[in-house]
């Protein structure tokens, strides 16, 4: 499973584009790259997935290099409401059992 | 729809007591289930994972253990809560056969052990 890394927290203003970038350079051929956000006392929901180049939805766009080495969350025009916990995570494409591994996520405070 | 189930919502218990936290799953057939744990300010630790009625796997060695009597129910026990096994647990299923990339997760129940 690819081991990857984030910023610990981030600090951003409601109306502004928050980046969030996780490195994963032993990311498998078969890994997608999946994003999930947390709310406080809140499990997991995941937001956003991809294998290469860019991909959006309703919630935010994730942006893949070439190499894969690296992603990065785009979330548009942030609320209050934004502020939460995201983990980046490599998941194999597989049927049946998955063993998702979440790390300490990135922190992410939205203000006033 | 689907839906996930956990109850109870907060449980204080003392130490050496037993748990018994359960977790159903509505609206889908034969899923994947998960039991996480994650204590305050950490990652999601796997406890235990099951891709049928009866069959279970543990991810770490504790006094925990989790079954599943029916297809849509799993239950993570314990014969003697520890301090350490305070924390936030988290119940998770996923689609059982299809190709699937996301895991649904349930409200959680927030375990203080005194």
């Amino acid at each position: 499973l690819a081991k990857t890394t984030q910023p610990i927290s981030m600090d951003s203003y409601e109306g502004q584009e928050v980046n969030i970038t996780c490195s994963h350079n032993n990311i498998a051929t078969n890994d997608y790259i999946t994003w999930y956000q947390q709310f406080p006392s809140q499990g997991p929901r995941f937001i956003i997935q991809g294998y290469k180049t860019k991909v959006t939805n309703e919630v935010a766009s994730l942006f893949i290099p070439a190499d894969r080495k690296s992603s990065t969350l785009s979330l548009p025009r942030v609320s209050l409401s934004d502020t939460a916990v995201y983990y980046c995570l490599g998941l194999p494409m597989n049927t049946g059992f998955q063993k998702l591994v979440f790390g300490t996520g990135t922190r992410l405070l939205v203000s006033p | 729809s689907q839906t996930i189930h956990q109850w109870p919502a907060t449980l204080v218990q003392p130490v050496g007591s037993p748990l018994s936290l359960e977790c159903t799953v509505e609206g889908t057939s034969n899923p994947n289930l998960y039991w996480y744990r994650q204590a305050a300010g950490r990652g999601l630790q796997l406890l235990f994972y099951s891709v049928g009625i009866g069959q279970i796997s543990s991810e770490v060695p504790q006094n925990l253990s989790a079954s599943r009597p029916q297809d849509r129910q799993f239950i993570l026990s314990s014969k003697k809560l520890l301090l350490s096994d305070s924390g936030f647990y988290l119940c998770a299923w996923s689609v059982g056969i299809q190709l699937s990339r996301e895991q649904y997760f349930g409200p959680g129940t927030r375990l203080t052990v005194t």
